[in-house]
């Protein structure tokens, strides 16, 4: 079964800095994709960014990137210029690339504080 | 496109009653999925459907809940006989038939069994 560990229980950064979110995964899976999703307080939960497993090149939104290590397994988050909106639970999560295994797996979550 | 709807947004009641939550995906998502979220932790899946057919369900899924979705549209999950460890968020996300892969989220219906 696939894991997704998120070492990181709570982050600060301050308003304008850059900030660098931690993702662990485990698969013994070839074929699969990657998302973080933001989770702001009494809100619903939106996708930030994705990456599929298959591609070598980084995913970037805007101020959201990604460094995706697939050997490592890992997948951290990077948020540049951090603003007062960006405040909220950060959640890494694994799906499986088969046709039919369309679950999320998520890990615990990272929540992040914006000093103004 | 409005998003994603669930109701009731919130709902307590008492151990051995039972519930049943609503989820109105986005028009012309054929694929809907249920997720519940205890405080602290992400969400765990719990369920699965393509347009009408329940194609996968989780462990957690014991035999007091049940989730439907006749005619492929809006779902329904129950949960029966509740008990004190079924307070949770539960969550509701459908997507696309495409590649995309992304699931779009609803606002949740917070449960709290007293």
């Amino acid at each position: 079964a696939q894991t997704v560990t998120q070492s990181q229980p709570e982050m600060s950064v301050q308003e304008a800095e850059t900030v660098t979110l931690s993702c662990t995964y485990d698969t013994s899976e070839s074929d699969y994709y990657l998302f973080w999703y933001k989770q702001p307080p009494s809100r619903q939960m939106i996708l930030v960014i994705r990456q599929e497993a298959y591609k070598q090149q980084n995913a970037t939104e805007n101020r959201f990137s990604v460094n995706f290590q697939k050997a490592a397994k890992s997948f951290s988050l990077k948020i540049s210029d951090s603003q007062l909106g960006d405040a909220a639970m950060y959640f890494c999560a694994y799906r499986s690339g088969r046709e039919y295994g369309n679950k999320l797996v998520f890990g615990a979550g990272t929540i992040l504080r914006v000093k103004s | 496109d409005t998003g994603v709807s669930q109701d009731p947004r919130h709902k307590i009641t008492k151990r051995g009653q039972n519930v049943t939550f609503r989820c109105d995906p986005i028009s012309e998502h054929n694929r809907l999925y249920w997720y519940r979220q205890t405080l602290g932790q992400g969400p765990e899946f719990l369920t699965y459907f393509q347009n009408e057919a329940q194609l996968e369900k989780s462990r957690l899924l014991s035999d007091r809940f049940s989730a439907e979705r006749p005619k492929g549209s809006f779902s329904t999950l129950e949960i029966q006989r509740t008990e004190q460890g079924d307070s949770a968020m539960y969550l509701c996300a459908s997507s696309p038939r495409t590649i995309s892969y992304e699931q779009y989220f609803g606002p949740g219906t917070r449960l709290t069994v007293t």
